[in-house]
């Protein structure tokens, strides 16, 4: 069973906005900064999208974004491209040099 | 450009040890301020992150496999490795090696290996 709780499926059409939650507790997600989601294309390795709930690395399109309110983060994908179509992951610091991650959303664009 | 890439059987037995290597590259494990570690994805499930080691050498483990999973470095060879003990189907999983500098987030990522337990 993930640490974080993430719906299975989110679905959007081109051009359009998607939005997929990520919900912890006040023991990750609410008391640290160091949300993370990573995008995944099956049969390749995991990108980093977003880092410190809002920050994005170099070479990621300003369409992705991310946030946090309490105990759930949030990334944003405003329109939509065919490209997106992937699994994403949340990750949490969660204390005591651990690390969560959530089950995954699978993200289909029409 | 760091570059990792993961090494190791394909296929473990039940009840054996699991180990794999994943060589550096483009950079020094040693010398780098960096946390270097494994996290798998299992087949229908989501991805867990296994443990970190950072170049000092200190380990950190996810609590629920700590008891099996030792994380090393060998500077010499500019690699770092996994051991997992006790195997079991539980395990059969695409294993990744992977780094940044926080070791709250990992901005690189080798391309994957999966191991298979089975007998």
């Amino acid at each position: 069973q993930s640490a974080l709780t993430q719906p299975p499926s989110a679905s959007g059409s081109l051009g359009q906005s998607v939005i997929i939650s990520c919900t912890g507790t006040s023991s990750d997600v609410g008391g640290y900064n160091y949300v993370s989601w990573y995008q995944h294309h099956p049969g390749k390795a995991p990108k980093l999208m977003i880092y410190e709930v809002s920050k994005r690395p170099s070479g990621v399109p300003d369409r992705f974004s991310g946030s946090k309110s309490g105990n759930t983060a949030s990334l944003t994908v405003s329109g939509l491209q065919a490209e997106d179509e992937a699994d994403y992951y949340c990750s949490s610091y969660a204390g005591n040099s651990n690390l969560g991650f959530g089950g995954g959303t699978k993200l289909t664009v029409l | 450009q760091l570059q990792l890439q993961e090494s190791g059987p394909g296929l473990v037995k039940p009840s054996e040890t699991l180990s794999l290597t994943c060589t550096v590259s483009g950079g020094s494990i040693s010398s780098s301020r960096s946390y270097w570690g494994w996290i798998r994805l299992a087949p229908g499930k989501g991805l867990e992150w296994i443990g970190s080691i950072f170049s000092s050498g200190s380990s950190y483990y996810n609590p629920s496999l700590k008891s099996r999973v030792t994380i090393s470095l060998d500077t010499s060879k500019n690699h770092f490795s996994l051991k997992v003990t006790s195997v079991t189907a539980a395990d059969t999983a695409v294993y990744y090696c992977v780094s940044d500098t926080t070791g709250h987030y990992f901005g690189y990522w080798g391309q994957g290996t999966l191991v298979t337990v089975s007998s």
